[in-house]
C-alpha cells in the first residue's frame, strides 16, 4: 500500500462547479499535511495547510480526518484557471516529507 | 526576492555518462530536498539536507546517485553512469525550517529535465 495515496482522476468539471478530493495516508503518526498545486510542466506550490480543525482559503476548503486518516480538499465555484493537478503531501514529522502521485482536475467553459 | 533555482534546465546525456545538477536554495533556508517526477507520476523523495547534520539519504534510488550541500547552501545531485530510466525531471526544494515543524512551506525550484538517451 502507498504512504500516501489519492484519486488520479481526471476530474472534468463545469466552471462554477463545486469539486472535492480526498487522499488517504498510511502512517498514523504523520503531523503535518499540505495540499500542493502543480500546473503543467511547472513546479509544485503550496496551495494551503491542512489544520486539524480544517481551514478554509477562499474557495478552498481543506479538512483533515485523523481517525479515518484522510485529508480533503473542497474547491467551490471552480474556475478555469483552476485547471491544474493536486498533490495531496504528508510530513511524518521532521523532515520525511511524502507526496501522492495527485489528482488532475480539468474545469472547462 | 529570488527564489529556488536550478541549472540546467535541460540536459540530454548518454547513457552511461555522469550528469551533475545544481540547486540553489532561497537564502536563509536550512533544510534542502530532491525529487525525482517521471513523467505523469507523483513525486518521489530521494534525499534531505538539513543545516550541517548528515543528509538523509534513504530514497536514492541506487549507489549511482550522490548529492552535497557545500556551505549549507548550494547543492549538487550527481548521477553516474547515467540509465534511461533515470530520464525524469529532478525538482529541488528548501525551506526556512524542516517542514514536519510548523507547517513549513516547501518552495520548489523549476527542476531539471533530464533526458538519457
Amino acid at each position: 500500500r502507498k504512504e500516501v495515496e489519492q484519486d488520479p482522476g481526471p476530474f472534468n468539471v463545469p466552471e462554477g462547479a463545486t469539486v472535492a478530493f480526498n487522499c488517504t495516508y498510511s502512517n498514523s503518526a504523520s503531523q503535518s499535511f499540505f495540499w500542493y498545486r502543480q500546473d503543467c510542466r511547472k513546479e509544485p506550490k503550496l496551495l494551503m495547510s491542512v489544520y486539524s480543525s480544517g481551514n478554509e482559503d477562499g474557495r478552498f476548503t481543506a479538512q483533515l480526518n485523523r481517525a479515518s486518516q484522510y485529508i480533503s480538499l473542497l474547491i467551490r465555484d471552480s474556475k478555469l484557471s483552476d485547471s491544474a493537478t493536486y498533490l495531496c503531501v504528508v510530513n511524518t514529522g521532521g523532515f520525511k516529507t511524502i507526496f501522492g502521485a495527485g489528482t488532475r482536475l480539468f474545469v472547462k467553459a | 526576492g529570488a527564489g529556488v533555482s536550478q541549472s540546467p534546465s535541460n540536459k540530454v546525456t548518454e547513457k552511461g555518462k555522469d550528469v551533475e545538477l545544481r540547486c540553489d536554495p532561497i537564502s536563509g533556508h536550512t533544510a534542502l530536498y530532491w525529487y525525482r517526477q517521471s513523467l505523469g507520476q507523483g513525486l518521489e523523495f530521494l534525499i534531505y539536507f538539513q543545516g550541517n547534520s548528515a543528509p538523509d539519504k534513504s530514497g536514492l534510488p541506487s549507489d549511482r546517485f550522490s548529492a552535497e550541500r557545500t556551505g549549507g547552501s548550494v547543492s549538487t545531485l550527481t548521477i553516474q553512469r547515467t540509465q534511461q530510466e533515470d530520464s525524469a525531471v529532478y525538482l529541488c526544494a528548501s525551506s526556512l525550517v524542516p517542514s514536519g515543524f510548523l507547517q513549513e512551506t516547501q518552495y520548489f525550484g523549476p527542476g531539471t529535465r533530464l533526458l538519457v538517451l
